[in-house]
């Protein structure tokens, strides 16, 4: 069975310090994608990572896919208050899978 | 990517009603969409695959007799709460699959609140 875990599971700073979420699988993914879920709100997709060693840049969030596939991080440089919210951290089951596997979450609390 | 919509945004009904909410895709053919439910603080859970054309496939441990889903054509996917209750309030997201990646596109929700 793939699984993503992703840590934290829950982050509170303050405005303007960096971090670091984690996802990470021991099975070897096609892709991974990072969405930002607000309350009352559907997930966003921010980034779909495909190839090893990867790294995206969304203006102050950057993404990284693992060498090998099975892990990735998003970094967010001086965090702001509008950061706040649940990432999620999702990848196609199997092989071109149909169904998608989602890490449990990282709920980010950014305080002014 | 693709843009999804929901309707409602959020409903209250009574104990033993039922709720439909619909799913559209504005810009793309979905053969396949996803209905999640999502509880406070926690992570969506896949309900159920909805097949245009066909019957859903539930996930282990939902009620495809509580949760109707019709997938009538390429563009919309309904999921009807029958007999509403209580424990049924949650979060309902749809989304459907697309692009090479098979990427998710997430509908904005539907928050419903049975009393």
């Amino acid at each position: 069975t793939q699984l993503l875990e992703q840590s934290p599971q829950f982050l509170s700073i303050q405005e303007g310090e960096n971090l670091t979420v984690y996802c990470n699988s021991s099975s070897v993914f096609s892709s991974l994608q990072w969405y930002r879920q607000e309350p009352g709100e559907g997930p966003v997709l921010l980034v779909t990572v495909v190839t090893g060693g990867e790294v995206k840049k969304l203006k102050r969030l950057t993404f990284q896919f693992g060498d090998a596939r099975k892990d990735s991080s998003l970094h967010i440089t001086a965090a702001q208050p509008g950061d706040t919210g649940l990432y999620l951290c999702a990848g196609p089951e199997g092989t071109g899978g149909f169904k998608t596997i989602f890490g449990a979450g990282t709920r980010l609390f950014v305080k002014a | 990517g693709a843009v999804v919509s929901q309707h409602p945004s959020w409903v209250i009904c009574k104990s033993g009603t039922s709720v439909k909410i619909e799913c559209r895709s504005l810009d793309f053919q979905a053969t396949t969409m996803f209905w999640y439910r999502q509880f406070p603080k926690q992570s969506l859970m896949l309900m159920a695959t909805s097949n245009e054309g066909s019957k859903a496939t539930y996930e282990q441990g939902v009620e495809k007799d509580k949760f109707l889903i019709n997938h009538a054509s390429l563009t919309l996917s309904t999921l009807t709460v029958t007999s509403a209750h209580p424990e049924d309030s949650s979060f309902y997201i749809c989304s459907l699959q697309g692009g090479r990646w098979e990427t998710q596109y997430f509908g904005p929700g539907t928050r419903l609140l049975v009393l």
